[in-house]
């Protein structure tokens, strides 16, 4: 079955720590792996996309990794904001998906108190 | 700047109303897609459409159904609303291909009473 494990499920970290977001996905053939931010209340919107051949990809202070080999990937964030706040979703694509839907994971909520 | 634009961020109806849930893409986007999301379960997919005319069910799509007359705009319409379906709906589209994200709204809080 098609699917995308986040963890941890919620997280709480002080402002100017770094933190690491987990994704383990089982679905198959693998295409690329978005991540996307979502804050309270707003649509996601997407921080990075990867493909097979790619291992890391940068956007500012997140970077993310993927080891296509075990089906995990991986959202660092470095210095972290209060605006950093939000849940952050791993979304998987099939190879062979054209139209169809990507598989989503549940999301990791974080939170960064001053 | 590219946008899909759900006509009503917040939402109050009652128990049997039909409801319309609007979705607006300027992107000339072949696909379009609605989601629920609740917490705990993340997005679940309702129904999603890949052209004109076209819909397709996703995992959930009992008690919903769908329009797609042009292709920039994507009705959820909820036939006899119920309380189980107060939730935060997402539309997104996408262009066909393997390797395009999807672009998302903003989103609509629907309350149902």
């Amino acid at each position: 079955k098609n699917q995308v494990e986040q963890s941890p499920q919620s997280l709480i970290i002080l402002e100017g720590k770094n933190c690491t977001l987990q994704c383990n996905y089982t679905v198959s053939p693998f295409s690329n792996l978005r991540w996307y931010k979502q804050d309270t209340g707003r649509g996601p919107v997407s921080l990075t996309i990867m493909t097979f051949s790619e291992n890391t990809k940068s956007n500012g202070r997140y970077t993310a990794t993927l080891d296509a080999d075990t089906k995990q990937s991986s959202l660092h964030i470095t210095a972290s904001q209060l605006s950093d706040s939000a849940s952050y979703i791993c979304v998987v694509s099939r190879k062979d998906s054209g139209n169809t839907p990507l598989v989503f994971g549940k999301g990791t909520r974080l939170s960064v108190i001053a | 700047d590219v946008k899909v634009t759900q006509s009503s961020r917040y939402l109050v109806k009652r128990t049997g109303e039909k409801v319309f849930l609007e979705c607006v893409q300027d992107m000339d986007h072949e696909n379009m897609f609605w989601y629920r999301q609740d917490p705990g379960l993340g997005l679940r997919l309702i129904y999603f459409s890949y052209d004109v005319k076209m819909k397709e069910k996703g995992d959930i799509p009992e008690g919903y159904s769908v329009s797609r007359e042009k292709k920039e705009r994507f009705s959820l319409i909820l036939e006899s609303a119920s309380t189980n379906q107060t939730s935060m709906y997402l539309c997104a589209s996408s262009p066909t291909g393997k390797n395009y994200g999807y672009t998302f709204g903003s989103g609509t809080r629907l309350t149902v009473v």
